[in-house]
């Protein structure tokens, strides 16, 4: 069964540091998400995109964060120069559609710790 | 607010009993509806979803859920429960117009007892 992956499964970076984190969505889905979950508290959605730009965002994802496709397989997020609050489990999704009916399958997530 | 809420952070229950997981949420319109299951070291594996007509929904992995439109609930049951099924439970909601962004609730975990 196809499955979205990512990659690192854990990345431990240094406040101020720039973070790389990367999906390999479903290969025929053609919409990507992140999200992000802090210990403790709710999955939150952080952002989609479709057809290489972004269809929207929430307020957490501010100039610091941007993501991209950058070949046909990979979906990354940036995040330019962490600060300790962003230390959360990092959930990629993908969908064929865009429709609300249309089932987001997610990856194992990247738990990201920033000290 | 609009908002997801599972009232139960930790379930325990004993292997073979039944198992409801609640899930209320507070929105103008009905929603989109989901059941999420996250088990160690996986991702979000999608139990079942509700978008509209029969309110009870059956799921893989033997789960059902049902929609109750008077009291805003889309409770997630099983009626036997098997070790495996120990993890941790997000209900989610998508607005429709949202445009497929899932709101969650803070989950539940479930430990199940031999």
């Amino acid at each position: 069964e196809p499955e979205v992956t990512q990659t690192p499964s854990h990345q431990v970076t240094q406040m101020g540091q720039e973070v790389i984190l990367r999906c390999v969505p479903i290969s025929n889905h053609l919409y990507f998400y992140w999200y992000r979950q802090i210990l403790g508290q709710k999955v939150e959605f952080l952002v989609s995109f479709y057809n290489n730009e972004i269809s929207e965002k929430s307020e957490i994802f501010d100039d610091q964060f941007s993501v991209e496709r950058p070949d046909g397989s990979n979906f990354t997020l940036k995040i330019r120069s962490t600060k300790l609050e962003d230390s959360a489990m990092y959930f990629c999704a993908s969908s064929e559609a865009r429709q609300g009916t249309d089932t987001q399958y997610f990856g194992p997530g990247t738990r990201l710790t920033v000290l | 607010a609009q908002s997801v809420t599972q009232p139960d952070i930790h379930i325990t229950v004993s292997e073979g009993a039944s198992l409801e997981l609640r899930c209320n949420y507070s929105y103008g319109a009905t929603p989109y509806l989901f059941w999420y299951v996250q088990s160690p070291g996986q991702g979000l594996q999608l139990l079942l979803k509700y978008f509209s007509g029969d309110t009870l929904v059956q799921g893989i992995k033997g789960f059902e859920a049902e929609f109750k439109r008077s009291q805003s609930s889309f409770n997630l049951r099983k009626p036997s429960v098997h070790w495996s099924d120990a993890a941790e439970y997000f209900c989610a909601v998508d607005q429709k117009a949202a445009g497929n962004k899932l709101t969650f609730g803070g989950g539940t975990r479930v430990l199940v007892k031999p």
